[in-house]
């Protein structure tokens, strides 16, 4: 049964420091997917890959965030310095383009805690 | 995408079938609807999208009006674990604008032994 897999599931770190979120597609999925679930904001979409390269980053904040997939098989989430707001659970998502369903396969998440 | 309104929460009897309205009153003509749920602690899961006519599968049935304002998700025989919250999502399904999932709050469905 494939799956999209994340890693760590749970972090707490200190304001200030880096944490980098990685998650792992399902095989064969061309479209990477990373949202921020928090209990004020709800799910928001921060970015997206097609292919590997970005293709819409607009939902993430540009100075202390970014995205990449260094390869098919992975893709990265970073914060760097952490901030306390930046507490929430991340969640990866992959999908294809072929066909009009557009299903996205949601990872299990990671939950951030900044203090 | 056009926005999208839904109850915040409802309750089902286990066992009976659970009936989660969406309004979508704004919904264009080459815009799907979709639907997925989220069990606590968990990513969402897809559930079912449809176009006009009325869609069936493994997981659940979907009710399109004809003036596609409107749909409902059924869940034909709630369980336990069908607790959760169910969002009514409505996108393009090509081009421009047809990656994003724009999730709102959904309906918090809570199944009652």
């Amino acid at each position: 049964d494939a799956r999209v897999t994340q890693t760590p599931r749970h972090k707490v770190t200190e304001m200030g420091q880096e944490v980098t979120m990685r998650c792992q597609p399902i095989l064969g999925h061309n479209t990477v997917f990373w949202y921020r679930q928090t209990m004020m904001q709800g799910l928001e979409l921060l970015a997206y890959f097609r292919n590997r390269a970005p293709l819409d980053d607009s939902g993430m904040p540009k100075d202390r965030f970014s995205a990449e997939m260094p390869d098919a098989t992975l893709a990265t989430l970073k914060i760097q310095p952490s901030e306390p707001r930046d507490s929430a659970v991340y969640f990866c998502a992959s999908g294809h383009r072929q066909g009009i369903g557009n299903e996205q396969f949601f990872g299990p998440g990671t939950r951030l805690t900044v203090l | 995408d056009a926005k999208t309104t839904q109850p915040p929460s409802m309750d089902c009897a286990e066992g009976r079938a659970a009936n989660l309205p969406c309004n979508h009153s704004t919904i264009s003509g080459n815009e799907y609807v979709y639907w997925y749920r989220q069990i606590h602690s968990q990513g969402p899961q897809y559930i079912i999208h449809g176009l006009k006519n009325n869609e069936t599968n493994e997981m659940a049935s979907l009710i399109i009006t004809e003036d596609r304002k409107s749909s409902t998700l059924i869940l034909p025989h709630a369980t336990l674990r069908d607790t959760a919250v169910y969002y009514c999502i409505v996108r393009v399904a090509a081009g421009a604008g047809s990656y994003q999932l724009t999730f709102g709050k959904g309906t918090k469905l809570s199944v009652i032994p």
